[in-house]
């Protein structure tokens, strides 16, 4: 399985850029990234996703090095309401419907008025 | 739509005792997963299912059981509660793309067990 490491925790004042890093050094040719999205008392919320490169969507961005042992979620213009936990997921898909999913144990982003 | 669903919202057992955890999805996915959530540990895989009538073994699967009967639903069981099985589980699903790497799950709102 894919080992996946994040920052415990992060504070941020309201309208900056974050940027929260997952190491994912054993990372194989066929595993891919995602980032989730935690509230209290809630599942986890689908973020982004990606291979290499760099990947935008409405709410966020991800950048992977050519490497790819680490990733990196960017939050443009953070508000107080992306106070939450943020997951680094390596998902390994080996065909025919198998699957090795690899969460991160989580970085807390504060978002600080 | 109501999404994924979870049956349970909470639970207490007394240790040895047996229950089963519903999950349901009204978006017709293919594949549906079994998480359980401890503090500081974020989410282990317990079993998976990518179709009707098939399951296979996640990251932490020994004391759990799945079935999966029908497409919508899946089935986790604790036939023997330990305390060590206290925790949140969740259940997420996810459709089947022509680029199977595709991943986008969807999570339930979670089912707080406690084993006494």
């Amino acid at each position: 399985l894919a080992k996946t490491t994040q920052p415990i925790s992060m504070d941020s004042y309201e309208g900056q850029e974050v940027n929260i890093t997952c190491s994912h050094n054993n990372i194989a040719t066929n595993d891919y990234i995602t980032w989730y999205q935690q509230f209290p008392s809630q599942g986890p919320r689908f973020i982004i996703q990606g291979y290499k490169t760099k990947v935008t969507n409405e709410v966020a961005s991800l950048f992977i090095p050519a490497d790819r042992k680490s990733s990196t979620l960017s939050l443009p213009r953070v508000s107080l309401s992306d106070t939450a936990v943020y997951y680094c997921l390596v998902v390994q898909y080996s065909g025919a419907g198998s699957y090795q999913l690899t969460f991160g144990k989580g970085t807390k982003l504060s978002v600080i008025p | 739509n109501a999404g994924v669903t979870q049956t349970p919202k909470f639970r207490v057992l007394k240790t040895g005792q047996s229950m089963t955890l519903l999950c349901a999805q009204d978006m017709n996915h293919e594949y549906m997963y079994w998480y359980r959530q401890d503090p500081g540990m974020g989410l282990r895989l317990i079993h998976y299912s990518v179709g009707e009538g098939t399951t296979a073994k996640g990251e932490v699967p020994d004391g759990y059981n799945v079935s999966r009967l029908k497409k919508q639903n899946f089935l986790l069981g604790l036939e023997s509660a330990a305390p060590s099985q206290t925790s949140v589980y969740f259940c997420a699903s996810s459709r089947v793309t022509n680029r199977g790497w595709e991943n986008e799950q969807f999570f339930g709102p979670g089912t707080r067990l406690t084993v006494l």
